[in-house]
Parts: structure tokens; C-alpha cells; sequence
């Protein structure tokens, strides 16, 4: 049974850069079959894509964040991260990493809580 | 960007009421496979989002089919036959026809 595991810092100050990892466990890393995400949910607010990798590399990211985001895969490690640069107040969230079929989101990480500030 | 509206913004609903939820897309979520790219999950407090329904009225597995997802094109609704107390969370749903995916804002549902 597929498993995503998040892990990092849960307090970053502001201006620094937030840095997570996703580790998967009981399945397929590298396949034309799906694809990994990172989506965040910032307290009190709705859900919000951040970016995807695919097995080849290619990466795709929302356009609010693109300047700050980086995805990035470890295929040695069956990991794939997120870096978040300059981060302020705002991007407090709890952050979840997750797999994408060719239809659905259906494997989510329980989501690990990251707070900006000082 | 493709924006996601939904409505209501929430529902209090009594045990074994139904409940129905509104999603509409700014652009058409139907791929020329004849697919609907939309998605509904769940989001129960301190749990990881929940798969509900995929292509806009596939139930994901282990999902009760008391629920069920219909529409196409930029309209979409999540039906609810028989409300249980289970059921409370909140419900988005997501385009993932195009990049960057984005969700509704989400329809709080609570048991009266």
C-alpha cells in the first residue's frame, strides 16, 4: 500500500527558505502512470496546489508561487521535496504531499504544519 | 487560471436529509477523450484531504454510494442521499484539466 510520509521544519523565520521532503514507501516511484504534487492549506483557508514533478523531470507550478517554488525528485531515495524561498507570514500552511493518477489525487501524506515566524 | 466557484458555502443538515453541493468551472473541465477533469474530496479537520469522486461522477474506492458526483462541462454537483455524522468536513472540488489544478473555496457541512 502506497505511502507519503512529509517531513522538515515546522518553524522557518521569515525571508529564510522552507524546505520539505516527501518520502514514499510501498509503491512505484518512477512511472508515466502518475505524478507528485505538493498542495498547502493555510489556516482557516482552502486548499491550494503549489506544484508537480513528473517522472521525466518536468515540472509545473502555480503561477502565484512560481518565482519562490522549486520541486525537485530523488528517485535513489523514493523522495521528492519542495523549496519555498523568501517565505513571509503567508505562507504558513500546513503542507501536504501527494500522488496523482491519470485521474485523481487518491494517496495523500498526513500534511505536516509549517510556521513562519520569528 | 481556471477558477472554481462553489456554493453553498455551507450546509447544516439533518441525519438521513440529503445534501447537494454546486461546483462550477469558468471553462469547460470536458478533454476531448470525453472526460470531465473533476475532482471532489473531502476535508475532515486534522486528516488529509479524501478522494471522494474523479472525472467529474467516478466514486473513489471505498466511497458509499450514497455519494455521488454528475455534471459536465462548467457544472458540476456532489449529491448526498442520507447525510450520516460522518460526513461532516469540508467539500472541494478541483479542475485538473489544466495547470495551475485549482480548487472551489469549499462548502462547510455540518449535522444539525
Amino acid at each position: 500500500q502506497l505511502h507519503l510520509q512529509e517531513s522538515g521544519p515546522g518553524l522557518v523565520k521569515p525571508s529564510e527558505t522552507l524546505s520539505l521532503t516527501c518520502t514514499v514507501s510501498g509503491g512505484s516511484f518512477s512511472s508515466s502512470d502518475h505524478y507528485w504534487a505538493w498542495i498547502r492549506q493555510p489556516p482557516g483557508k482552502g486548499l491550494e496546489w503549489i506544484g508537480s514533478i513528473y517522472y521525466d523531470g518536468k515540472t509545473y507550478y502555480n503561477p502565484s508561487l512560481k518565482s519562490r517554488v522549486t520541486v525537485s525528485v530523488d528517485t535513489s531515495k523514493n523522495q521528492f521535496s519542495l523549496r519555498v524561498t523568501s517565505v513571509t507570514a503567508a505562507d504558513t500552511a500546513v503542507y501536504y504531499c501527494s500522488r496523482r493518477s491519470h485521474t485523481s489525487f487518491p494517496h495523500w501524506g498526513q500534511g505536516t504544519l509549517v510556521t513562519v515566524s520569528s | 487560471d481556471i477558477v472554481m466557484t462553489q456554493s453553498p458555502l455551507s450546509l447544516s443538515v439533518t441525519p438521513g436529509e440529503p445534501a447537494s453541493i454546486s461546483c462550477r468551472s469558468s471553462q469547460s473541465l470536458l478533454y476531448s477523450n470525453g472526460n470531465n477533469y473533476l475532482d471532489w474530496y473531502l476535508k475532515k479537520p486534522g486528516q488529509s484531504p479524501q478522494l471522494l469522486i474523479y472525472l467529474g461522477s467516478s466514486r473513489a474506492s471505498g466511497v458509499p454510494d450514497r455519494i455521488s458526483g454528475s455534471g459536465s462541462g462548467t457544472d458540476f454537483t456532489l449529491k448526498i442521499s442520507r447525510v450520516e455524522a460522518e460526513d461532516v468536513g469540508v467539500y472541494y472540488c478541483m479542475q485538473a484539466l489544466q495547470n495551475p489544478l485549482t480548487f472551489g473555496g469549499g462548502t462547510k457541512v455540518e449535522i444539525k
